[in-house]
């Protein structure tokens, strides 16, 4: 069955230090990979996508991820997190059907 | 860009009340999706269109149907409301039956059903 999974629920960062957040994906083929955010009280934006190619991927507000087959993970990276990087994180594959599979979230606390 | 519009960002109902909760894309996207976010749980498919009077269950839709009758408006219908439906309802749409087509979601609807 097809599957997105995110290990950490709950990920705590210092203001200004480096982020990653894990996902993996089981799916029979690669699918296209996504990454949305949910701030406090707001539906879900699209930061990122991957369909093919560059295995870096670079998206919104600094934020980049980097896929690797080997180990069928699409982790988000950001060098230094601001405060605003508060939210929930959720990462999304879709393969095979327009409707995709959600990972149930990881929430990012920063502390100043 | 894209925008879905969700007509209450909070409702407040009664037990075994009939709920509306109405969604409105101006992207004219064929795809229109319902959703409830519970904590821990992340986000469950309730129902889905495709297209216009087509729809089709989601993993979670006993308690809830949906009407599509024009490509931008999605609502979804809470029958009788029972407490066990107080949640967060997302609505999101997408492009055509692609599947390397994004969702773009709504602001979501707190319901609260008491």
């Amino acid at each position: 069955a097809q599957s997105v999974t995110q290990p950490d629920i709950h990920i705590t960062v210092s203001e200004g230090a480096s982020l990653e957040l894990r996902c993996n994906y089981s799916y029979g083929a690669t699918p296209y990979l996504f990454w949305y955010v949910q701030s406090p009280g707001q539906g879900l934006q699209l930061l990122l996508k991957y369909f093919s190619g560059d295995t870096l991927v670079q998206g919104i507000k600094g934020f980049e991820a980097e896929f690797k087959r080997s180990q069928s993970s699409f982790n988000l990276r950001k060098p230094s997190v601001h405060w605003s990087d508060a939210a929930e994180y959720f990462c999304a594959a879709s393969g095979g059907s327009y409707i995709p599979t959600f990972g149930r979230g990881t929430s990012l606390i920063v502390h100043p | 860009d894209v925008k879905v519009t969700q007509s209450s960002r909070y409702l407040v109902k009664r037990t075994g009340e009939k709920v509306f909760l109405e969604c409105v894309q101006d992207m004219d996207h064929e795809n229109m999706f319902w959703y409830r976010q519970d904590p821990g749980l992340g986000l469950r498919l309730i129902y889905f269109s495709y297209d216009v009077k087509m729809k089709e269950k989601g993993d979670i839709p006993e308690g809830y149907s949906v009407s599509r009758e024009k490509k931008e408006r999605f609502s979804l219908i809470l029958e009788s409301a029972s407490t066990n439906q107080t949640s967060m309802y997302l609505c999101a749409s997408s492009f055509a039956r692609e599947t390397d087509q994004p969702q773009h979601f709504g602001d979501g609807t707190r319901l609260s059903i008491l």
